[in-house]
């Protein structure tokens, strides 16, 4: 089947420790997406890509870092320098046609706590 | 710039009560206008998209949404709300035609049905 997988589901972080998150996809999509999700606050991009070696930031990208290697994978490193990393990371791509209009395509999305 | 705002952080009904979640946007180029559905601990689901192509788009679930220009709002409706339809609802709005095509969320509308 088709589509993105995100691991692991649940993670546990001391303060001052990287963490990287894995975000997997199998739907040939050229961009991708990691967003931040606090209670509230809907979702806020960290930051994205739309072909492959290059990335960009979003709208909260410090404390944050990215790579884009290959096509399908997309992974978030949280770094020590993020202050509130706590939260719940949700990983998308979506393709680009000249209809426009396209949908994201979500993982079931990281919990990431802070002990 | 796009935002999008949807009103009310939370809305309960009752088991059979019509479902109005209401969505309205700010867009500078024609917009496309999604809707998607997160159930709790999971990623995000898209229940139905506007791309211009009709003003009164159904979705999966029985949802819609319609598509008002003049109110700059795309609420979501359903007729009959089902004990399965509780969960998180999320608006969000994409400038396909612009340079980046990224998706802007709403802050989410917490849905609770009453049996």
């Amino acid at each position: 089947d088709g589509g993105i997988t995100q691991s692991p589901k649940y993670l546990f972080r001391k303060e001052g420790q990287n963490v990287t998150l894995s975000c997997e996809q199998n739907l040939n999509h050229d961009a991708m997406y990691w967003y931040r999700q606090d209670p509230g606050q809907g979702l806020r991009l960290i930051y994205y890509s739309q072909i492959v070696n290059d990335f960009q930031k979003g709208d909260i990208a410090e404390g944050y870092s990215v790579s884009r290697e290959k096509k399908e994978s997309f992974p978030l490193t949280v770094t020590s320098a993020q202050k509130n990393p706590t939260a719940f990371y949700l990983c998308a791509s979506k393709r680009f046609t000249t209809g426009g209009g396209t949908e994201a395509f979500f993982g079931q999305g990281t919990r990431l706590t802070v002990v | 710039a796009q935002s999008v705002t949807q009103l009310g952080s939370h809305v309960s009904v009752s088991e059979g009560a019509l479902v109005l979640l209401r969505c309205n946007y700010s867009s500078s180029v024609p917009p496309y206008l999604f809707w998607y559905v997160q159930y709790p601990n999971q990623g995000l689901q898209l229940l139905l998209k506007y791309t211009s192509a009709a003003t009164l788009v159904k979705g999966i679930n029985g949802f819609e949404a319609e598509f008002k220009k003049s109110e700059t709002s795309f609420h979501l409706t359903k007729p009959s709300a089902h004990m399965s339809d509780a969960a998180e609802y999320f608006c969000a709005v994409s400038d396909e035609g612009g340079s980046q095509g990224n998706l802007i969320f709403g802050k989410g509308t917490k849905l609770s049905v009453k049996p």
